[in-house]
């Protein structure tokens, strides 16, 4: 099946500081990826919508300026979280969906974050 | 977009056919519906997908009656690995874009 590729597999930050995930797309071309938040014992929170070429379009109550997505190319959407605080520290997951005539969703692997 | 409703656990044992029954009674006539399974810090894993009947591959069958409001994921002969959350997911697909909300999914137990 296809692969996501998801970066880093965990980090530990201090609070204040700024962390970027990055999420690829190996052997698909993604015009449109998904970022998740999950807490533990918890199903997946969709956050945004990363659209290749133009602006994510985020869920409400999900703020824009702390969590900002970039969609640059076909295979690669980054999250940043900016101004990590320990109330972001949670494991973040994203996905990208294959087109053609078999879509489907496929996910990364999840990246841990802790802010200290 | 549709909400799907699932058994919040479920326990089996090893060697055992385990079916998970996901609700979705508001399902539009363009979605999918996808299965995943997932572990404790890992990201899901597709399992199976499809839109009406049965489908079946290597690890698991989908059946869907024809009303579509509900699916079964089957899961023939379980062992303790398949000890993991299952949710259930439908998506649109179309000109209208692209978005999947996540259930609280299925935690499914396997017993030696």
């Amino acid at each position: 099946g296809a692969v996501v590729s998801q970066h880093p597999s965990w980090v530990i930050c201090k609070s204040g500081t700024s962390v970027k995930i990055e999420c690829r797309s190996l052997d698909f071309q993604a015009t449109t990826m998904f970022w998740y938040r999950q807490f533990p014992k918890q199903s997946l929170m969709l956050m945004a919508t990363s659209n290749e070429g133009s602006k994510a379009t985020y869920e409400q109550g999900v703020e824009k300026d702390k969590f900002l997505i970039n969609h640059a190319s076909l295979t690669l959407s980054t999250l940043t979280v900016t101004s990590a605080h320990p109330e972001d520290s949670s494991f973040y997951i994203c996905s990208a969906r294959s087109q053609g005539a078999d879509e489907k969703l496929f996910f990364g692997s999840g990246t841990q974050l802790s802010v200290l | 977009l549709a909400k799907t409703t699932q058994p919040i656990s479920m326990d089996s044992y090893e060697g055992q056919e385990v079916n998970i029954t996901c609700s979705h009674n508001n399902i539009a006539t363009n979605d999918y519906i996808t299965w995943y399974q997932q572990f404790p810090s890992q990201g899901p894993r597709f399992i199976i997908q499809g839109y009406k009947t049965k489908v079946t591959n290597e690890v698991a069958s989908l059946f869907i009656p024809a009303d579509r409001k509900s699916s079964t994921l089957s899961l023939p002969r379980v062992s303790l690995s398949d000890t993991a959350v299952y949710y259930c997911l439908v998506a649109y697909s179309g000109t209208g874009g692209f978005k999947t909300i996540f259930g609280a999914g299925t935690r499914l137990f396997v017993k030696a």
